[in-house]
């Protein structure tokens, strides 16, 4: 039992460039989060999931969008990077009255 | 919108102590709020939670207290071990929120052999 994986760990982008990060869990949790870490704050939602085929924005979802194919996976894109997006970004899921299961993060630097 | 803080982004305690870390929400709509313990290159992860139907819980070396009159949440960390230091999130969650968290800043415990 995995928990949530979150692919890769790290990446470097130059600004402008594109990328998708990768977030699995096998719980079979229906909800789904992507959230964003930066220094000195707590984390921030960008988009969640409360089920197959379904997203929604959270607080902060510009610059990023979320795909929902399949129940065990949510991609992150960010189409054009900007420094702004340098981040840690956490993956988690959960049932829906339940705590938040996350992933080890993935850092990203965009230069 | 409304968000949770923190009263104090830092706290080093002896081992053995014990700790309290604060955290003051201000949605009065929120119905459910965690602690999460976040490790260095690590994701958070689930220390315990309430409801806001309760004003106590335990668990193994670790009590949440809910004051809903004051908005404040306390986490009391009993016997603190050089294991605990990290950093310690509240989280709360608004009625119907589908589960979604706002989180606060932060406490970095460091606790001392």
């Amino acid at each position: 039992n995995a928990g949530v994986t979150q692919t890769p760990k790290f990446r470097v982008l130059k600004t402008g460039q594109s990328m998708t990060l990768l977030c699995a869990q096998d719980m079979n949790h229906e909800y789904m989060y992507w959230y964003r870490q930066d220094p000195g704050m707590g984390l921030r939602l960008i988009h969640y999931s409360v089920g197959e085929g379904t997203t929604a924005k959270g607080e902060v979802p510009d610059g990023y969008n979320v795909s929902r194919l399949k129940k065990q996976n949510f991609l992150l894109g960010l189409e054009s990077a900007a420094p702004s997006q340098t981040s840690v970004y956490f993956c988690a899921s959960s049932y829906g009255g339940s705590p938040l299961h996350f992933g080890n993060g993935t850092r990203l630097t965009v230069t | 919108g409304e968000s949770v803080g923190l009263h104090l982004p830092t706290l080093s305690v002896q081992e053995g102590d014990n700790s309290i870390i604060n955290c003051a929400y201000s949605n009065s709509a929120s119905d459910y709020f965690i602690w999460y313990k976040q490790e260095s290159g690590k994701g958070p992860q689930f220390i315990i939670d309430i409801r806001s139907n309760m004003d106590k819980r335990q668990g193994q070396r670790v009590t949440v207290l809910l004051n809903k009159t004051v908005k404040h949440l306390s986490l009391q960390i009993a016997a603190t071990q050089p294991g605990d230091s990290a950093v310690y999130f509240c989280a709360e969650k608004e009625r119907g929120s589908y589960g979604k968290l706002t989180f606060g800043q932060g406490t970095i415990l460091t606790v001392h052999p």
